[in-house]
């Protein structure tokens, strides 16, 4: 199994564009989490999915965040429009029952 | 979510040393979670508790799940250098939401 796959796996952008950071989880889970993470603030949640079905947004910083699980296999993270203090790194991870979460590598996105 | 107060917030080993850390949280969780973090990867999972009282070993890793449901320990035996790295601990009460501790930096005594 590849585990969870996130792309890309640095993003540099400038205040104002729209990103969009993408996520497959591992096959078979049905559970689906986005996380952040800072110096600041650590890990936090900001939203997850339960077979594809947003379950929890409550994480979400603002509505310039935005967050589809168009199928099983896949999911983004959009920002639009972007700004510098939304730099930090952002990790998918699946669960098959909600509990253990396997993470992937992370995005880190860096907003100039 | 709830807050998790992991400590020492760094520590220094020794190769051969055993080690060890703790969470507490002023809430109960029904599951703990340990996780270790290498410098530009994710966390990955080291091991899941379920139970009130559960004590359970991976190799040179050790966890407790503490009897009031509000504190976690980790142990690890006899560390060598692949050992650093920031351990956290997680919490989670059912909603399938984890609320994370500030994470414990180890790093090799000079």
């Amino acid at each position: 199994d590849a585990g969870v796959i996130q792309s890309p796996r640095h993003e540099v952008t400038e205040m104002g564009q729209e990103v969009t950071l993408r996520c497959k989880p591992i096959s078979g889970h049905d559970y689906l989490f986005w996380y952040r993470q800072t110096m600041m603030r650590g890990l936090e949640l900001l939203i997850y999915f339960n077979n594809n079905v947003p379950i929890d947004d409550s994480g979400m910083p603002e509505d310039r965040f935005s967050a589809k699980m168009p199928n099983a296999s896949f999911s983004t993270l959009k920002i639009q429009p972007s700004e510098p203090r939304d730099s930090a790194v952002y990790f998918c991870a699946s669960s098959p029952q909600g509990a253990e979460a396997f993470f992937g590598q992370g995005t880190r996105l860096t907003v100039v | 979510g709830q807050q998790l107060n992991q400590s020492p917030q760094s520590m220094f080993i020794q190769e051969g040393e055993d080690v060890s850390m703790n969470c507490t949280s002023s809430s109960i969780f029904n599951t703990w979670l340990w996780y270790k973090q290498d410098p530009g990867e994710g966390p990955v999972l080291l091991i899941a508790l379920y139970k009130a009282g559960e004590l359970t070993s991976n190799g040179r890793l050790t966890a407790q799940f503490g009897i009031t449901r509000k504190d976690s320990f980790l142990n690890i035996s006899a560390s060598i250098p692949s050992d650093v790295g920031i351990y956290f601990c997680a919490g989670q009460l059912g909603d399938y939401k984890l609320s994370f501790g500030a994470g414990t930096t180890v790093t090799v005594r000079a």
